[in-house]
């Protein structure tokens, strides 16, 4: 079945360092990919989607490629802030589209450091 | 607008014992779904809704009911509660199945635990 996997946690990094977190999946079809976000006590947001191959999707400074060869859609940041500090999910829209299933990754955690 | 709404923040129950979980939202949004949060396995679906009337099962549904007799509300039930259904539940809602085009907006999350 559809499956997502991200690196192991937690991250910890200096401010204004580079961030990568790794995101491969397994999936039939084109799924859609998202990259969601949860701060401490807080509910999951959306941070940002790529619903093709190659497209990539961006959002308060970080950014992620759809890419269907390596079936990875890792997320980067050029300067990560003490603010960003949170747990990211990678996830995919599971089944043949347009199921609203989520399919989520372990989830990572990065902690920054001033 | 207050969107996803859930109840209680925290729980505590004894093992075999029933509640509700509540979840609410008020974006007029067709689908909603439950899932569960445990450490290192990310969130799973447990049921979903696309509409009033219309409920299915997830990846991970045993233990749990729902139902959905408004648009609005999509409680939750644990019938016999049981020490794995520790976790925590979120609920989320979007307009349509269409995560491509139509965010999910989750809720802040119940913390349960079962003694």
């Amino acid at each position: 079945g559809d499956s997502v996997t991200q690196m192991e946690g937690p991250v910890t990094l200096s401010e204004e360092a580079f961030l990568t977190i790794n995101c491969t999946y397994t999936a039939t079809g084109y799924p859609s990919l998202f990259w969601y976000v949860q701060y401490p006590g807080e509910g999951l947001q959306l941070l940002l989607k790529a619903t093709k191959a190659d497209d990539k999707g961006s959002n308060k400074g970080f950014e992620a490629t759809y890419r269907k060869e390596t079936t990875s859609f890792h997320l980067e940041k050029g300067s990560v802030q003490v603010s960003d500090s949170a747990v990211y999910f990678c996830a995919l829209e599971g089944g043949s589209g347009n199921t609203g299933k989520l399919i989520f990754g372990q989830g990572t955690t990065l902690q920054v450091k001033p | 607008n207050a969107g996803v709404t859930q109840t209680p923040k925290f729980q505590v129950l004894k093992t075999g014992q029933s509640m509700t979980l509540q979840c609410a939202q008020d974006m007029n949004h067709e689908y909603m779904s439950w899932y569960r949060q445990d450490p290192g396995m990310g969130l799973r679906l447990i049921h979903y809704s696309v509409g009033a009337g219309i409920t299915d099962q997830g990846e991970v549904p045993n233990g749990y009911n729902v139902s959905r007799s408004t648009t609005e509300d999509f409680p939750l039930r644990l019938l016999s509660a049981a020490p794995s259904q520790t976790s925590v539940y979120f609920c989320a809602s979007s307009y349509s199945t269409t995560a491509s085009t139509d965010t999910q907006y989750f809720g802040p999350g119940t913390r349960l635990t079962v003694l």
